[in-house]
């Protein structure tokens, strides 16, 4: 089982359309969730932390399911700017200490007119 | 800040030739990563260094990799030779802490194409 997966899509929705998108995670000792957005041909840029208690940030909204190792990224109100791949990023700590950030293969999303 | 600043953007090399690629980090980062992404793999995390030391190696893809963080403000990724299998785009981050609650701020990025 690969460390982060996400399903790859792509999501094709209307404008205005509400998307959710989740991520599952292997390692139970993970510490911090992170959504990051790309755009084609760009760098990954962080969109937002996720927190244990949920949280929103415009039309956004992050939430974390520690039992069932997963997170989830909610978009409200989709505007064709939000057209990207969204990455899961999870940071886990390795046996020998460190801190390792891991990217899911990312969420392609796609609005149209 | 102008940000993390990766050198070359492009850079077109024939297989077997030496490809160094170079990236400056924010000030006052302590960590600096170095990321791989490819179609078929994503983003793979090679290394990434705390306070210009080496922290983590282990996705350093063969030995024909390494890289280097001679001090605080400057770090490179050479391989020697190249592989048409290293063609990728390849990026530096940089962050605050190891456990970054404002995430990781990532290079333009270097695409790299070896033929």
């Amino acid at each position: 089982r690969k460390e982060v997966e996400q399903d790859p899509g792509p999501f094709n929705v209307p404008e205005g359309a509400t998307v959710a998108f989740n991520c599952t995670y292997s390692n139970s000792a993970s510490q911090s969730f992170f959504w990051y957005r790309q755009d084609c041909r760009k760098e990954p840029k962080l969109l937002m932390s996720v927190y244990s208690s949920g949280n929103e940030d415009g039309r956004f909204t992050a939430q974390l399911n520690r039992a069932s190792q997963y997170i989830s990224l909610l978009i409200r109100d989709s505007k064709l700017s939000d057209s990207a791949t969204y990455l899961c990023v999870v940071l886990g700590r390795t046996s020998g200490g460190s801190y390792i950030p891991t990217f899911g293969r990312g969420t392609s999303l796609i609005v149209h007119p | 800040d102008a940000g993390v600043i990766q050198s070359p953007r492009h850079e077109v090399t024939e297989m077997g030739q030496e490809v160094t690629l170079r990236c400056k980090p924010i000030s006052g980062h302590d960590y600096l990563f170095w990321y791989r992404q490819t179609m078929m793999r994503g983003l793979e995390l090679l290394i990434y260094f705390n306070n210009n030391v080496p922290i983590d190696d282990s996705g350093m893809p063969e030995d024909r990799f390494s890289a280097k963080m001679p001090n605080a403000s400057f770090s490179t990724l050479k391989i020697q030779p190249s592989e048409p299998r290293d063609s990728a785009v390849y990026f530096c981050a940089s962050s605050l802490t190891e456990t970054e609650v404002y995430g990781y701020t990532f290079g333009s990025g270097t695409r790299l194409t070896v033929v």
